[in-house]
């Protein structure tokens, strides 16, 4: 079972990119790395999910390296409303639908 | 997501008493789902469906039972409830993907406390 791993918390301020990385290093070879976010007494929303390289939508961008052991979300020019947290996973079970959600990443956008 | 609704938001009940939680989406989905949330946790998946004749538990189904009635709706029970089971519960639906993991939709939330 691939374990993820991703810093608890994050500061940063408005307009400023923001790079949250998240290691998986028991990643298998068919996973795809998939990120959420969840604002407080939310449901989480998918952002974005990648296999390798980079994946680049209206929200984010995801970069994968070669070896896959992790995975970095790239959120543009951060706003207040980016405040949240924000969840890398990858399947956790035998299938796609078995997503694990850790503690995940609490990004707060100061003024 | 608005095409994933959540039925009751807020419930406060007595430890003991049977409650059930209902879910419906609009989505078409076959595949729905249920987790929980502790404050300052992720979530735990308690049940999932992949269609009407198909139930299978999660990490933590103890405690719990589901229904799907229908391709639309899976209601969540606890049969007597306790105070740990306190927290929000979140309903998912999603598509199965070939190539990639599934997408998963949530509703709004339950925050069910048990007194």
């Amino acid at each position: 079972l691939a374990k993820t791993t991703q810093p608890i918390s994050m500061d940063s301020y408005e307009g400023q990119e923001v790079n949250i990385t998240c290691s998986h290093n028991n990643i298998a070879t068919n996973d795809y790395i998939t990120w959420y976010q969840q604002f407080p007494s939310q449901g989480p929303r998918f952002i974005i999910q990648g296999y390798k390289t980079k994946v680049t939508n209206e929200v984010a961008s995801l970069f994968i390296p070669a070896d896959r052991k992790s995975s970095t979300l790239s959120l543009p020019r951060v706003s207040l409303s980016d405040t949240a947290v924000y969840y890398c996973l990858v399947p956790s079970g035998a299938g796609s639908y078995q997503l694990t959600f850790g503690k995940g990443t609490k990004l707060s956008v100061i003024p | 997501d608005a095409d994933v609704t959540q039925t009751p938001r807020n419930r406060i009940t007595k430890t003991g008493k049977r409650i059930m939680l209902e879910c419906s989406q609009t989505k078409g989905h076959d595949r729905m789902y249920w987790y929980r949330q502790d404050p300052g946790l992720g979530l735990r998946l308690i049940y999932y469906s992949f269609d009407v004749k198909d139930i299978n538990k999660g990490e933590i189904s103890d405690g719990y039972s589901v229904s799907r009635q229908a391709q639309a709706k899976f209601s969540l029970s606890l049969e007597s409830a306790i105070p740990n089971q306190t927290a929000l519960y979140f309903c998912a639906t999603s598509d199965p993907r070939t190539g990639g993991a599934d997408t998963q939709y949530f509703g709004p939330g339950t925050r069910l406390t048990v007194l």
